[in-house]
């Protein structure tokens, strides 16, 4: 049974550039919520989405954004790259009937030159 | 608004020794609390989560998670230290809201076993 799948897991981007990393839930998971873990701290909640649609946002900018696919999958987009974007991306995949069992990817490691 | 805290950046104990690691939380209502463990270059993994009923969780390798509703903690603790349990922890809380909640982390505490 596969877990959640992050590509890529490394990327090197130049400020102002634009970036997209993907999500593929575990299977049977209907919700994809993605966090930013800058180093050091804990990771941040982005946003979630929920039958191809935003359902709740965190504290960023419009930068980010998402989307969802009819297979459950999702991207991440962030545009205008900043150096402060740098981190590590972590989906979370989740059934909305059971609300608490999250698995997480292993992330993708954003560095932003 | 939400808030966990983590107020130990790191622990270290000896191998055999009990460990614990604190975590107490600011949020409105009864919340889910739970324990994720982060190796080098790796996402989340679960360890354990409280729902309801008895204070005492256990969860996977070892671990157990007291919750302390006057205290408003949820302290990570195993009896017996291994060298494998070297990671990052973090305390993580959910209100119990809605379906589509979000979790909330705290800063993480660095886990340090040595031998």
């Amino acid at each position: 049974d596969a877990g959640v799948t992050q590509s890529p897991t490394h990327l090197i981007k130049t400020r102002g550039q634009q970036v997209t990393l993907r999500c593929s839930p575990k299977s049977g998971h209907d919700t994809v919520s993605w966090y930013q873990q800058a180093l050091g701290q804990g990771p941040q909640f982005i946003f979630q989405y929920y039958e191809e649609e935003e359902r709740q946002r965190g504290n960023f900018p419009d930068r980010f954004s998402g989307h969802q696919f009819p297979n459950y999958s999702s991207e991440l987009n962030v545009n205008a790259l900043l150096l402060g974007d740098s981190a590590l991306y972590l989906c979370a995949s989740s059934l909305v009937d059971r609300g608490l069992d999250y698995t997480f990817g292993s992330g993708t490691r954003l560095t932003v030159v | 608004a939400q808030s966990v805290a983590q107020p130990e950046d790191q622990v270290n104990v000896a191998e055999g020794n009990p460990l614990t690691v604190k975590c107490t939380y600011s949020v409105s209502g009864n919340p889910y609390l739970f324990w994720y463990v982060q190796y080098p270059n790796r996402g989340l993994q679960f360890l354990l989560k409280y729902i309801t009923g008895d204070n005492l969780v256990k969860g996977s390798y070892g671990f157990e998670a007291e919750f302390n509703k006057s205290q408003t903690s949820f302290h990570l603790k195993k009896p017996s230290a291994l060298v494998s349990d070297s990671a990052l922890y973090f305390c993580a809380v959910r209100d119990r809201g809605s379906t589509l909640g979000r979790l909330y982390f705290g800063r993480g505490t660095q886990l340090t076993v040595w031998p």
